[in-house]
Formats: structure tokens, C-alpha cells, sequence
């Protein structure tokens, strides 16, 4: 089993839409966890955190369920600039702070 | 206040060669850590270094080496180069002790192996 499990996608959803994503993880020892949004062949960026009790920023909202090790990712009002590759990142334990990135979501908004 | 620095940005290489990728840390920040980056997958992490000692090693082959300056800055090498080595490559520094909160990402060398 991968160590992340995010459904590649595409997602193709109009402007304004909600669309949401989920991720798994198997390493039940993450300890933090992460979005990283990374636009066509450039650089990961860190989105947001993910808490225990969900966190939200604007039109973003992440939430983490550690019993059945998932975390989800739901944006609101999709913007056309929203369009990129939304990477799942729990990191691993222990001090050692190795982000294990997922292979990412492909969102794709059109007019 | 200049981020991560990455060099070259592009890269062509001929099978059976090596190659030396460069990397400059954000300032303040003085663990860098690797990344290839294949076409349509995520970053796979190579290694990390901290103290010019690399700490934590991903799953790739002894082609795969590093190394760390006392100035934080670092070098990627791949020796007896493969397709498969085409890829983006990804340098991302943070304070140590810091989590993936802290990491900031070059904008990578694309290495295209022929």
C-alpha cells in the first residue's frame, strides 16, 4: 500500500463550484499534515495545515480524521486560478519532519 | 530576502554520465532536503541534510549522493545517469527543527536524460 493515496483526477468543475478531496495515508504515526498546492512545472507551495479540529481560510477548508487516516480538502467558490495540483503531505513522526507527498489532484476550473 | 535558490534550471544529459545539481537555502534556514519530482507523479524524497551530514535517506540507489557546505548550501550528485533519471529536482531548506511548515521549495532543475 502507498504510503499516500490521492485520486490523480482530473477534476473539471465550473467557476464557482465546491469540490472537494480526500487523501489517505498509512502511516498511522503522522504526526502533522499538510496541503501543498503546485501549479504546472513550477515549485509545491504550502496551501495550509491540516488540524485535528479542521481549518478553514477563505474559500478553503481542510479537515484530518485520524480513525479512518484521511484528510480532505474542500474548496468553495472555485476560481479559474484555482486550477493546479493539490498535493497531500502528512508528515512523518518522530523529529524528523519528512513531508511524503502524495502524487497530487489535478483541478482543472473552466469558465 | 532571496528564497531557494536552484541551478541550473534546465539540463540535458547523455545516458552512462553524471551530473552535479546546485542548491542555495533561503537565508536562516540550514537543513536542505531533495526531491525528485517524475512527469504526472508527486516529489519522492531523496535525502536530507543537516550539519554537512545527510540524516535521512529515501528509497534511491548509491548513484543518488550529496553533500553540504559549511555555508548550508548543497549539491545533488547522479552518477551513470539513467532515463529514468528525467525528472524535476526539487531543493526545499528549513530552519532544523522546523516542520513542512517550514519548508520553502526551489523552482527545481528539470534533468532530461537522452
Amino acid at each position: 500500500r502507498k504510503e499516500v493515496e490521492q485520486d490523480p483526477g482530473p477534476f473539471n468543475v465550473p467557476e464557482g463550484a465546491t469540490v472537494a478531496f480526500n487523501c489517505t495515508y498509512s502511516n498511522s504515526a503522522s504526526q502533522s499534515f499538510f496541503w501543498y498546492r503546485q501549479d504546472c512545472r513550477k515549485e509545491p507551495k504550502l496551501l495550509m495545515s491540516v488540524y485535528s479540529s479542521g481549518n478553514e481560510d477563505g474559500r478553503f477548508t481542510a479537515q484530518l480524521n485520524r480513525a479512518s487516516q484521511y484528510i480532505s480538502l474542500l474548496i468553495r467558490d472555485s476560481k479559474l486560478s484555482d486550477s493546479a495540483t493539490y498535493l497531500c503531505v502528512p508528515e512523518q513522526a518522530g523529529g524528523s519532519y519528512i513531508p511524503t507527498f502524495g502524487r497530487g489532484t489535478s483541478l482543472i476550473v473552466h469558465p | 530576502d532571496a528564497g531557494v535558490t536552484q541551478s541550473p534550471t534546465h539540463l540535458i544529459k547523455t545516458r552512462g554520465q553524471q551530473v552535479t545539481l546546485r542548491c542555495s537555502p533561503k537565508s536562516g534556514h540550514d537543513t536542505v532536503s531533495w526531491y525528485q519530482q517524475a512527469l504526472g507523479q508527486g516529489p519522492q524524497f531523496i535525502f536530507q541534510y543537516y550539519e554537512e551530514e545527510e540524516r535521512q535517506r529515501g528509497n534511491f540507489p548509491d548513484r543518488f549522493s550529496g553533500h553540504q557546505f559549511p555555508n548550508y548550501s548543497s549539491e545533488l550528485n547522479v552518477n551513470a545517469l539513467l532515463l529514468g533519471d528525467s525528472a524535476l529536482y526539487l531543493c526545499a531548506s528549513r530552519r532544523q527543527g522546523e516542520g513542512a511548515y517550514g519548508y520553502t521549495f526551489g523552482s527545481g532543475t528539470r534533468l532530461t536524460v537522452v
